[in-house]
């Protein structure tokens, strides 16, 4: 059991540009939840899907940030036209079910330069 | 806001010794979890505590709760320096109409164990 897979561990964007992060979730798991960490800070919620549905997105920005959780492959958060604000640690977890069981995968730093 | 807040932000203890942290909440929840996150690395999941639950064990580990005071603390026993890391309390509020399922996380508490 591989966890909770995202990629790119690493990803630097220039302003203006797209950046497409991918969370593969635990076999099994078909909840998914979007986190952003800023330097120092908690986890803050951005989104939660199960298969091909959102079920909250009260923690995404409303313009430039998108998400996806198709029936086949991994979830998708796009945030389109970067800016310097949007770097930071994005992590995917899954579970499940909600509210129990969550296994978080190792996050993806996002760099906007 | 973040629903969890934790205290204090900082710990440096020596090996051996034992360190507490405390996380206060502001809503009604259906359970808490602590997570241990590593500098760069992902968040890897503790122990959860349920609302009607007080106390719980896991190893080294000990958590209370009270939901009187809207309080969690955890207890690491004999603390090594592998213990080094962040602390993070979450949350997951009692259902209001909304989904069970999102954390509320806190800011941490940043543990240093020094050999």
């Amino acid at each position: 059991n591989a966890g909770v897979m995202q990629n790119p561990r690493h990803l630097v964007r220039r302003r203006g540009q797209e950046a497409r992060l991918r969370c593969s979730p635990m076999k099994g798991h078909s909840h998914v939840y979007w986190y952003r960490q800023l330097p120092e800070e908690g986890l803050k919620f951005m989104v939660y899907l199960q298969k091909e549905n959102i079920i909250d997105e009260s923690g995404m920005p409303k313009e430039r940030f998108s998400a996806e959780f198709p029936k086949e492959g991994p979830s998708i958060l796009r945030i389109q036209q970067v800016v310097r604000g949007d770097s930071a640690a994005y992590f995917c977890a899954s579970s499940s079910q909600g509210g129990y069981g969550y296994t978080f995968g190792s996050g993806t730093r996002l760099t906007v330069v | 806001s973040q629903q969890g807040e934790e205290d204090p932000q900082a710990l440096s203890i020596q090996e051996g010794e034992n360190a507490t942290m405390n996380c206060s909440y502001k809503t009604s929840i259906n359970n808490l979890q602590w997570y241990r996150q590593n500098s760069g690395r992902g968040l890897v999941h503790l122990i959860l505590i349920r609302s009607n639950e007080r106390e719980k064990h896991s190893g080294r580990l000990r958590v209370t709760l009270d939901t009187s005071k809207k309080s969690s603390s955890l207890l690491i026993t004999a603390s090594r320096a592998a213990d080094t890391a962040s602390y993070f309390c979450a949350t997951v509020q009692r259902d209001r109409g909304s989904t069970l399922g999102r954390l509320y996380f806190g800011r941490g508490t940043q543990l240093t164990v020094w050999p």
